[in-house]
């Protein structure tokens, strides 16, 4: 089983809709939950942190439920900025080592 | 702040040549940095991550003498890849682990291209 695992996408949505990425990670000791955005040959960027008690950023909105070893990311009110590769990131122990998914490509269309 | 560069942005190289790629904290420093790489259509996989003063910690699979990481200040890590080859080619991106106390974010470079022929 991989360490993280993401939806396979793609993913190709009208402007205004509302998608939603899901991930699961293998690592019970796993502590801390990020998504990344990666726009085509460039590096990742941080898009959020994720709490266990769920945090919202605009139109970003994360959920990590530690039970069932599964986060995902809602983005309501697409964008065509929004457009990119969406990276789950796990990091655990104390070595701050981030460990990431393949990554689900999110494309907006007008 | 907490911007981190790579250099060079791209380099083509012949087979069995050594490629160095800079990795520096422009206005922080940064005791551990980390090297990762990523294949077209693959994860980011993290190589090696790099602490000022000591070797490298190298992952599981990653030739550490063929991939060369100097960590010798607290704003500078590089990377030498040694005989490179084409299957070498890759996007290779670096990292600084923000100093903050409790702050574990980590910063990225825009990474370098790296093609082999």
């Amino acid at each position: 089983r991989k360490e993280v695992e993401q939806d396979p996408g793609p993913f190709n949505v009208p402007e205004g809709a509302t998608v939603a990425f899901n991930c699961t990670y293998s690592n019970s000791a796993s502590q801390s939950f990020f998504w990344y955005r990666q726009d085509c040959r460039k590096e990742p960027k941080l898009l959020m942190s994720v709490y266990s008690s769920g945090n919202e950023d605009g139109r970003f909105t994360a959920q990590l439920n530690r039970a069932s070893q599964y986060i995902s990311l809602l983005i309501r009110d697409s964008k065509l900025s929004d457009s990119a590769t969406y990276l789950c990131v796990v990091t655990g122990g104390s070595n701050y080592k981030l460990t990431f998914g393949k990554g689900t490509l999110l494309t907006v269309n007008p | 702040g907490a911007v981190v560069s790579q250099h060079p942005s791209r380099v083509i190289c012949k087979s069995g040549t050594s490629v160095k790629i800079e990795c520096r904290s422009l206005d922080f420093q940064a005791t551990t940095m980390f090297w990762y790489r990523q294949f077209p259509k693959q994860s980011l996989m993290l190589m090696a991550t790099s602490n000022e003063g000591s070797k490298a910690t190298y992952e599981q699979g990653v030739e550490k003498d063929k991939f060369l990481i100097n960590h010798a200040s607290l704003t500078l890590s590089t990377l030498t890849v040694t005989s490179a080859h084409p299957e070498d080619s890759s996007f290779y991106i670096c990292s600084a682990l923000a100093p903050w106390e409790g702050y574990n974010e980590q910063f990225f470079g825009p990474g370098t291209r790296l093609t082999v022929l």
